[in-house]
């Protein structure tokens, strides 16, 4: 059984602050995602890895970056907390293959930016 | 664009009565389809894909190429039912378009 843990299930910081979200995997999958869910816009996804060491912007990128020095690891930085950032922030992982695979979610971070 | 859309943010059916979920997508090629599903208090799922053609807790969802769109229907609606559902897809790369989203509320 999969299983994507996420290091809080809720975090609160202040306004400039720097935030670490991070993301575990334990099935070997090569990808892993990053989303950032909100009422009425759904999910939206802030970053992608395809592999160690590699990743590429989604949707909404700005004000975010992302660390992925292990297969099994995805960490989501702010680096300077602001208040639109308040939201709920999703990790996800998933296999590459030539076909689509499912995608597998952590219980998600609850981050409120004061 | 790519565009997934869910065009109900929120759907209340009453228990025993059918629902539909709608969702159209914007896209010129042959996406994958999926519907995920979160529960009250639960991590999100998948509920089924396309591609598989399957039923899963009643639920069904038929791609419909000329009207873009891949709606999840279930005859009979149950109170567990009652949750956050979200239609996606993906085309060539490994990423997924969520739509917005519909909350449904089955009423007892």
């Amino acid at each position: 059984d999969v299983k994507v843990t996420q290091s809080s299930r809720y975090l609160v910081k202040r306004t400039g602050e720097k935030v670490f979200l991070e993301c575990v995997q334990d099935m070997d999958h090569e990808n892993m995602f990053w989303y950032r869910q909100d009422p009425g816009l759904g999910l939206r996804l802030i970053y992608f890895s395809y592999d160690v060491k590699m990743k590429e912007k989604g949707d909404i990128p700005e004000g975010y970056s992302v660390s992925r020095e292990k297969k099994e690891r995805f960490s989501l930085i702010l680096e300077s907390a602001s208040t639109n950032q308040t939201s709920m922030y999703l990790c996800a992982s998933s296999l590459r293959g030539r076909h689509t695979d499912t995608q597998y979610f952590g219980p998600g971070t609850r981050l409120t930016v004061l | 664009a790519q565009r997934v859309t869910q065009p109900e943010k929120l759907l209340s059916v009453f228990k025993g009565a059918p629902v539909e979920l709608k969702c159209n997508y914007s896209y010129s090629g042959s996406p994958e389809l999926f519907w995920y599903v979160q529960y009250s208090r639960q991590r999100l799922q998948l509920l089924l894909r396309h591609i598989s053609r399957e039923s899963i807790k009643g639920f069904t969802a038929d791609l419909n190429k000329g009207e873009t769109s891949f709606h999840l229907k279930k005859p009979f609606a149950q109170e567990e039912d009652s949750a956050m559902y979200y239609c996606a897809f993906q085309t060539g790369a490994n990423n997924l378009f969520f739509g917005t989203g519909t909350r449904l509320t089955v009423i007892p």
